[in-house]
Order: structure tokens, then sequence, then C-alpha cells
């Protein structure tokens, strides 16, 4: 069974462009979860999808959002980039939002020049 | 509200040997789930074990083994026999089981196996 995938791997951008990261989730798993990672703030939730439906929102700002299509694969969205948005963004997919384990892709590594 | 405190930045161990890598939670929910992942330098978080809130006794899988102690509020990963490829950031994370659902990370662990 094939795990979850993001892309892409690597990013690099400037500040001020817009960038769309990808997700497809495990086979089956209708819930999906963004986290932005950095060496300072740590690992922090963004958002979660389930159903096509923003069910959670961490504390960013509107320049972040997602979507999630029908299949369960999910897009995040960063506009007007800032140099503080370069982190690790990991996305986690599960079966289910309350008793199943979320499992994580390889991560995209976006760098803001 | 829910937190998830990892008190050791950095943990050295010797090859072959045991380790106990410390967590503590808070919650005031009653059902929960515990949660450790493996996060190498390759970035991706690898789940490793689980614990639930009512489960009776400590899940294992493998070499790692999960120390739940619930009156303590801790959930202490044990790994035994440290391999090199061990090496990496650990992750305690806690779900509560109602409400948003939402997971809640500590600020990890890093773990070096030494030969």
């Amino acid at each position: 069974k094939a795990g979850v995938t993001q892309t892409p791997r690597y990013l690099i951008k400037t500040r001020g462009q817009q960038v769309t990261l990808s997700c497809s989730p495990i086979s089956g798993h209708r819930s999906v979860s963004w986290y932005q990672q950095t060496p300072g703030q740590g690992l922090q939730f963004l958002f979660e999808y389930f159903s096509e439906t923003q069910r959670n929102k961490g504390n960013f700002p509107g320049r972040f959002s997602g979507r999630q299509f029908s299949n369960s694969r999910s897009e995040m969205n960063v506009s007007t980039l800032e140099l503080g948005d370069s982190a690790l963004y990991l996305c986690a997919s599960s079966r289910d939002r309350t008793t199943d384990t979320q499992y994580f892709g390889p991560g995209t590594r976006l760098t803001v020049l | 509200a829910q937190k998830i405190t990892q008190t050791q930045p950095g943990m050295f161990v010797q090859e072959k040997e045991a380790v106990t890598l410390d967590c503590t939670y808070d919650t005031s929910d009653p059902s929960y789930g515990l949660f450790w992942y493996k996060q190498p330098s390759s970035g991706e978080m690898i789940f490793l074990i689980y614990q639930g809130s009512y489960d009776q006794q400590n899940a294992t899988e493998g070499r790692y083994s999960l120390n739940f102690q619930k009156a303590r509020k801790s959930a202490n990963l044990v790994i035994s026999a440290s391999q090199l490829g061990d090496s990496a950031m650990y992750f305690c994370a806690m779900r509560q089981n109602s409400g948003t659902y939402k997971y809640i990370f500590g600020t990890g662990t890093r773990l070096k196996v030494l030969a």
C-alpha cells in the first residue's frame, strides 16, 4: 500500500510569490491534515480536511489556505510569501477523524528568498 | 488546555543499550490517544506506537514500548537494543478523542546512538 505522497519535495520561491503544495493521502484515507515545521516554532498545525470540508484550522494568517478534492487529495496554498514561511510542510492522512492514527508524508521543504 | 511536554532536548545512548525518552501530557479529557513518531534527518515523520487512554496494558511494537502511567500523566517511549539507525528526532503527540480531535505535538527529543 502506497504511503502519503507530497509534491514537490523541494521548492524555492521569492518573497511575494505564491506557492501550491500537493498531498495525496493513503488509499482509503479521507482525513488530511497539514503542519508547518520550523526550528524555532516546532510542529504547528495548519488545518485539517475531511470529506472536502475544512474541519479544523490552526492560528495562521489568511495567506494560508487549503482545499480537498473528492478523491481526498489535498492542496495548500500560501500567497504573498514571506521569509518566515520557509519551513518543512508536512501532510498527514488518516482513515477517519476520530480514532485512526495519522500517517505522514515526506514533506515539502519550502525556502523563501 | 491540552499540552505535551518533552523535557529532554537531546539524548545519547550506546548501541545495543536501552533508552527511555520522556513525555508528560496534560488534558482534562478522559478519552485520548498518545503517539510517538520518529523523524530522521530526511524529514518524514514515521509512526512508531500508539496507546489509548483506556488501554490496560502498555503498548509494544517490536523494540518499542510505551511506559504508560496514567496517574502521573506520562507516556515514556522505551527503545530496547538501540541501533545506529535509531538516531533521529522523536516526537510525542496526543489526540483528544472529542471536540476537534486535533493532534498536539511535543517539542521533540533528538536521540543520538553511539557506536
